[in-house]
This record gives C-alpha cells, sequence and structure tokens, in this order.
C-alpha cells in the first residue's frame, strides 16, 4: 500500500519565523505532488503543487521536491497566526489518478 | 457562490438508518470523489469516478456505494448506517484536461451516527 508519511505535529513557531513541514512517500513512481491547507472543521485548501525537482516558490510559501530521497516539503516564511492550521500532504499516483494523503502537520504560530 | 456544494452540511442519524449525501459542481469537471476524515486524521477515499459511466472503489469502500447521476452530481450512499461511520465526509472535483489535475473540495458534510 502507498503511503504518505508526515509528523503529526503540534509544530510551533513564533510569529515571523520560518515553519518546515516534510513529507516523505512511498511510490517512487508519482510526479505530482500537492500541499493542502485546511483549518479545524473546513475543507482542504489548495495551497500549491510541484512536479519538478527543486523548489518552487509562491508568496510566503516554498514547496521543495527531492524525487531521488522520496521527499516533499514545505517553507513558510513570516509566519503569522493566521497561517495556524493543518497542512495535508498529498502525493499522486504513477498509476491510478488517485491522490494519496498524509495525516497532517498541525501548525501554531504564536504572536 | 460556491464551485463544490454538498448536501446536507450535518446530519445526524441512527444506526441501521439509510443515509444520502449529496454533491454537486459547477466548475465543468468531469473527475469526482468521495472521501471521509477522522479527526486528527488525513483523507481517506472512498469512491471515484472519471467520468459519468466510470466508478471505482477507493480505499475504504466497505459499507459505501455511490451514484453518478451526471457530470455535475455525485452522491454517497450509507445503506445501513453504523456509529464508525461517524466522520466528516468531503466530496472534491477535478479536471483531467488541465495540468495536474489538481483536487478542489466541498465544504465537508458532519454525520454523525448514533
Amino acid at each position: 500500500q502507498k503511503e504518505v508519511e508526515q509528523n503529526s505535529g503540534p509544530l510551533s513557531v513564533p510569529e515571523g519565523a520560518i515553519a518546515s513541514l516534510n513529507c516523505t512517500y512511498s511510490d517512487r513512481g508519482s510526479q505530482s505532488f500537492f500541499w493542502y491547507r485546511q483549518y479545524s472543521g473546513k475543507s482542504p485548501e489548495l495551497i500549491m503543487f510541484i512536479y519538478s525537482n527543486g523548489d518552487k516558490e509562491d508568496g510566503r510559501f516554498t514547496a521543495q521536491l527531492n524525487k531521488a530521497s522520496q521527499y516533499v516539503s514545505l517553507l513558510i516564511r513570516d509566519s503569522q497566526p493566521s497561517d495556524s492550521a493543518t497542512y495535508l500532504c498529498a502525493v499522486k499516483e504513477a498509476a491510478g489518478n488517485k491522490l494519496t494523503f498524509g495525516g497532517g502537520t498541525r501548525v501554531l504560530v504564536k504572536p | 457562490d460556491a464551485d463544490v456544494t454538498q448536501t446536507p452540511r450535518n446530519r445526524i442519524t441512527k444506526t441501521g438508518k439509510r443515509i444520502m449525501l449529496e454533491c454537486s459542481q459547477t466548475k465543468g469537471h468531469d473527475r469526482m470523489y468521495w472521501y471521509r476524515q477522522d479527526p486528527g486524521l488525513g483523507l481517506q477515499l472512498i469512491y471515484y469516478s472519471f467520468d459519468v459511466k466510470d466508478i471505482n472503489k477507493g480505499e475504504i469502500s466497505d459499507g459505501y456505494s455511490v451514484s453518478r447521476q451526471a457530470q455535475a452530481k455525485f452522491s454517497l450512499s450509507l445503506e445501513s448506517a453504523i456509529p464508525n461511520q461517524t466522520a466528516l465526509y468531503f466530496c472534491a472535483t477535478s479536471d483531467s484536461g488541465l495540468g495536474p489535475d489538481t483536487q478542489y473540495f466541498g465544504p465537508g458534510t458532519r454525520l454523525t451516527v448514533l
């Protein structure tokens, strides 16, 4: 069974600091990777996707992908209290076009 | 107006009852999905449909059934609800013709089975 692993947290960061979240996956053939943010009781919202090795930046968010090591990470720069949420990593299977989600990392940004 | 809607948003039912959760979308996407989420856990795929005539089981389909009535509508049924089906249920859609096939989620249905 294909797996996506995340540290459940909580990851506590002071306001203005960088939050670093990691995700590892087992399906070596996976090509597309997604980060979603989910506030408590709400639906997941897409932050960004990445499919090439290296970094992809979007505002205060940077996704990093290393297919050889099978991990994808998310950096949140200048963290704000509104960034306090659970961040879900999702990996698209090489075959079948389905997403497998990690359990999520809870982030707490303290003023 | 929301692109992906789910009804009802909250539902309390009793063990053994049949219940249907509905999902509608105005995004024009061809693919639709049903997930459940238990407290503190990620999303588990129940069923998915890549077009009106295509229905596929996900990782936890036992006890559930689905119907894709039209491209825009995908419903999930619990034939005989049991307490461990208490969870938050999300519908999602994606467009196979657009880039990475990103999934977009509805607001969720909170289901409680007593």
